[in-house]
């Protein structure tokens, strides 16, 4: 059945870096759009970024442009996601998504990220 | 950015009777192809969300029918008929056609009386 399975989160300092890895099966990850949600403690969904099936296109939310890259390698079926310059604010459960038909039809369980000193 | 604006925020229910939860957008999501990308997702206590309804009105894969979406515009709503004690958690409407960025609602926390 068709699978997401994020890594690669952990405890970083803040202004340090990270990397996120979303593996894909089940499903062709090649003509897929792909996104980034977070949600940060007790908090709700917030979106984060998006990368068009062959890449061509990316976008994010104004917070995290220039900070963070979308990025993904197609003959790997995994998706990534580039985290610099980190703040205490970036603190969340990160989930990659797929986009089906103006949504999101398949999630990952989530990878969190806890920035702190 | 376009606002979305869930209400009630905290919804309890007695096991059997019908729920609703309304989510209004500060413009429009009418797309330019005629489509609404109006989604409605569950996110059951520690688990990853779940899409319920898709284009205002369609269940996804593997979805009660007792879970239904309605409304067009600015104003939607998700229903459940007869609530079951599977259904507790919260509830995002989310709109896919004005972005970047893609917007949530707040979330409507649901529980049973």
């Amino acid at each position: 059945q068709a699978q997401l399975v994020e890594s690669g989160g952990g405890v970083v300092q803040p202004g340090r870096s990270l990397r996120l890895s979303c593996e894909a099966s089940g499903f062709t990850f090649s003509t897929s759009g792909m996104n980034w949600v977070r949600q940060a403690p007790g908090k709700g969904l917030e979106w984060v970024a998006a990368i068009w099936y062959d890449g061509s296109n990316k976008y994010y939310r104004d917070s995290v442009k220039g900070r963070f890259t979308i990025s993904r390698d197609n003959s790997k079926n995994t998706l990534y996601l580039q985290m610099n310059s980190l703040r205490a604010e970036d603190t969340a459960v990160y989930f990659c998504a797929r986009e089906w038909l103006g949504g999101m039809d398949i999630w990952g369980q989530g990878t969190t990220v806890t920035v702190s000193s | 950015d376009v606002v979305m604006t869930q209400s009630p925020l905290s919804l309890p229910v007695t096991l059997g009777q019908p729920a609703s939860i309304s989510c209004r957008s500060s413009q429009s999501l009418l797309y330019s192809d005629g489509s609404t990308y109006l989604n409605w997702f569950q996110q059951r206590p520690g688990q990853s969300p779940r899409r319920l309804i898709y284009k205002v009105s369609n269940r996804g894969s593997g979805v009660p029918d007792r879970f239904s979406g309605s409304g067009s515009g600015t104003d939607f709503t998700l229903k459940i008929s007869r609530v079951e004690a599977e259904d507790v958690g919260v509830y995002y409407c989310m709109q896919g056609t004005h972005w970047p960025p893609i917007t949530f609602g707040q979330g409507t926390r649901l529980e049973i009386k």
